[in-house]
């Protein structure tokens, strides 16, 4: 089974508007990552936020943790055409923290 | 600097005939994973290894197996493909100076493209 779920599944925006996509996870992490994958392409890590922190900067990206209610989510403002791609979250298991499993990614397409 | 590196590309096997996917990282990593990817389930973990010689399984193990002789070395085999394991594969490396690695960001290959006929 999968740790991580992304809502939504799909997003379509205008070109400069934000994009928010949230990632819900089932157990206790010792930190959430996001990746972005191009089509046919392998995944580029974006982000990492740890488990004692509420919120992380990347330059355009807006990164949120809530362990209280499971989920995070990611904020990419003033989208460009180069965004659109698919976004996974990624956490690790606090009891086995070797390996992060995937969710199943939200792909968001930036119109022009 | 390459990164992570991954051949080949593109194959087609038939049903039966077996094949190993090379994964080759040149950072000096000492976690190396194999993850497939399936349309729209994102990437299912099929083995990893914590460091030279070990190996361990993943969430969907059956029908792979692994090898890690080399540190920058990440192999992984199919015995007998089926269309089952029709997928795109990713290898994935990830830096640990301490216990947990998944303190860092994984880097990935660039895929490849297995079908099984």
């Amino acid at each position: 089974s999968q740790q991580g779920e992304e809502d939504p599944q799909a997003l379509s925006i205008q070109e400069g508007e934000n994009a928010t996509m949230n990632c819900s996870y089932k157990t206790s992490i010792n930190n959430l990552q996001w990746y972005r994958q191009n089509s046919g392409r392998g995944l580029v890590h974006l982000i990492l936020i740890r488990s004692n922190e509420r919120e992380k900067h990347s330059g355009r990206l807006r990164v949120t943790l809530d362990t209280s209610k499971k989920s995070s989510s990611l904020l990419i403002t003033a989208s460009r055409a180069a965004d659109t791609a698919s976004y996974f979250c990624a956490t690790d298991l606090y009891s086995s923290a070797s390996k992060i499993i995937f969710g199943s990614g939200t792909r968001l397409s930036i119109r022009p | 600097n390459a990164g992570v590196t991954q051949t080949p590309k593109f194959r087609v096997l038939k049903t039966g005939q077996s094949m190993t996917l090379l994964c080759a990282q040149d950072m000096n990593h000492e976690y190396m994973y194999w993850y497939r990817q399936d349309p729209g389930m994102g990437l299912r973990l099929i083995h990893y290894s914590v460091g030279e010689g070990t190996t361990a399984k993943g969430e969907v193990p059956d029908g792979y197996n692994v090898s890690r002789l080399k540190k920058q070395n990440f192999l992984l085999g199919l015995e007998s493909a089926a269309p089952s394991q029709t997928s795109v594969y990713f290898c994935a490396s990830s830096y640990s100076p301490d216990r947990h690695p998944t303190d860092y960001g994984y880097t990935f290959g660039s895929g490849t493209r297995l079908t099984v006929v």
